[in-house]
């Protein structure tokens, strides 16, 4: 059984640049999350796909954005980045359904210069 | 607002001093709370699942409790490969996502 894998592991970007990370779900895992993490504290969720559409968010600005796609891999996608969006990013797959572990993947490391 | 906080921030033991990490919460519908251990620059690694007060499940040297308003993992005679951040969550939702709200976690030293 594969886990789940996240690409670039690491990724440096200066303000204003665009990015894309990458996330293939855990085998037969059909929902996908994104988390970000800043250094010593816990992950702070920033939205869920199911079914290839967005169906939760959290206090994340528009220029976070996603895509889930028919395989249940995932992009995560930040526009007009900030200093602040230096973290590591993420992503959780999980089955549908209320209290269904989330699996994590290894993170992308992202700083933005 | 849900809320999750842990304590201690830090915790350095000995070799097989056995200890406990608090995790208290305040949650609208808990739907389950979760322990997960991360090593430093690693995503995070499922340890524990509890669903309502009164339940225990144990791993190893780990024992995670859950009562109405808090959780404890207790770790009996830990190994210096035990050192790791543990982060606890809880499972509420967001729209209809089920999201996990965390706790900042409490970061373990078991000292050789």
């Amino acid at each position: 059984e594969t886990g789940v894998t996240q690409s670039p592991t690491h990724l440096i970007k200066t303000r204003g640049q665009q990015v894309t990370l990458r996330c293939s779900s855990q085998s037969g895992h059909n929902t996908v999350s994104w988390y970000q993490q800043a250094l010593g504290q816990g992950p702070q969720f920033i939205f869920q796909y199911y079914r290839e559409e967005e169906n939760g968010r959290g206090n994340f600005p528009p220029r976070f954005s996603g895509l889930q796609f028919p395989n249940y891999s995932s992009e995560l996608n930040v526009n007009a980045l900030e200093l602040d969006d230096s973290a590591l990013y993420l992503c959780a797959s999980s089955l549908e359904g209320p209290g269904e572990t989330q699996y994590f993947g290894p993170g992308t490391r992202l700083l933005v210069l | 607002e849900d809320q999750v906080t842990q304590s201690p921030e830090a915790l350095r033991l000995q070799e097989g001093e056995s200890s406990s990490l608090n995790c208290s919460y305040t949650v609208s519908g808990l739907r389950g709370l979760f322990w997960y251990r991360q090593d430093p620059g690693k995503g995070p690694e499922f340890l524990f699942t509890l669903y309502s007060a009164g339940e225990e499940k144990e791993k190893e040297r780990l024992k995670a409790t859950l009562t109405k308003k808090e959780s404890f993992l207790h770790i009996t005679a830990p190994k210096p490969e035990d050192s790791a951040t543990y982060l606890c969550a809880v499972q509420t939702y967001s729209g209809s996502a089920r999201q996990l709200t965390f706790g900042s976690g409490t970061q373990l030293t078991v000292l050789p």
